[in-house]
């Protein structure tokens, strides 16, 4: 798991405060992503990021900001979040057109949301 | 968009026996990956199947591709109480990265 990294691994917060999330690939990929994982429901993807830039919006609500600074990190800014929003929060990064395993998503740890 | 249905959603099995997991996709895909996901824990990369036909094993697994009828499998053989996890196949859109996970197989392997 040290390829990539995310933290914290648990966080509970209040609906009024504002908490990130951060990730971090050490794997030399040149795309990331957000994802959202609730109990009994698939996997859904958040954000997209290819080289840096915003590629996909998934229709997320505003109170989730993304950030990437550079091609290793990936943030997510929280604020005013829902009790629903209590969830598995994963990253994950992959390398576009690569020779080999193209495009294989690989996965971080996952931060466990709670909103309290 | 891309629709994906795995079956079955829940699966108990002695060890020892043998059995298949199916996905179903509904729109064309240049390549299908397999995933699985122990309890509390990520998603581990299994397998990436990149064309037709393409069929791949490690130990116990083998996942196949038949992208004329949208349909991937994931045999288990003779299984053991290690498999116990969920397992998810993702298909990837013919453009761009997007992966579209499936409900995920919530294997069981009893003694």
């Amino acid at each position: 798991e040290t390829g990539v990294t995310q933290t914290p691994r648990h966080l509970v917060m209040g609906m009024t405060n504002k908490k990130s999330l951060k990730c971090e690939q050490h794997l030399g990929h040149n795309a990331m992503y957000w994802y959202k994982q609730s109990a009994k429901k698939p996997l859904e993807l958040m954000f997209v990021y290819n080289f840096k830039e915003q590629t996909e919006n998934n229709s997320v609500p505003s109170r989730f900001s993304p950030e990437c600074p550079n091609s290793s990190h990936l943030f997510l800014h929280l604020h005013t979040l829902q009790p629903e929003d209590s969830a598995l929060y994963l990253c994950a990064s992959s390398q576009l057109r690569g020779d080999t395993n193209p495009d294989t998503q690989y996965f971080g740890p996952g931060t466990r949301l709670t909103v309290l | 968009e891309l629709k994906v249905e795995q079956n079955p959603l829940f699966l108990s099995m002695q060890e020892g026996k043998n059995y298949t997991i199916y996905c179903n996709y509904s729109t064309t895909s240049d390549r299908l990956y397999w995933y699985r996901q122990d309890p509390g824990k990520s998603l581990e990369s299994l397998f990436v199947l990149l064309s037709n036909g393409a069929v791949k094993q490690e130990g116990r697994l083998m996942a196949s591709l038949d992208t004329k009828a949208r349909l991937s499998t994931l045999h288990i053989t003779a299984a053991v109480h290690d498999l116990s996890a969920t397992y998810f196949c993702a298909p990837k859109e013919t453009s761009g990265s997007r992966l579209t996970f499936g409900e995920g197989t919530q294997l069981t392997v009893n003694p």
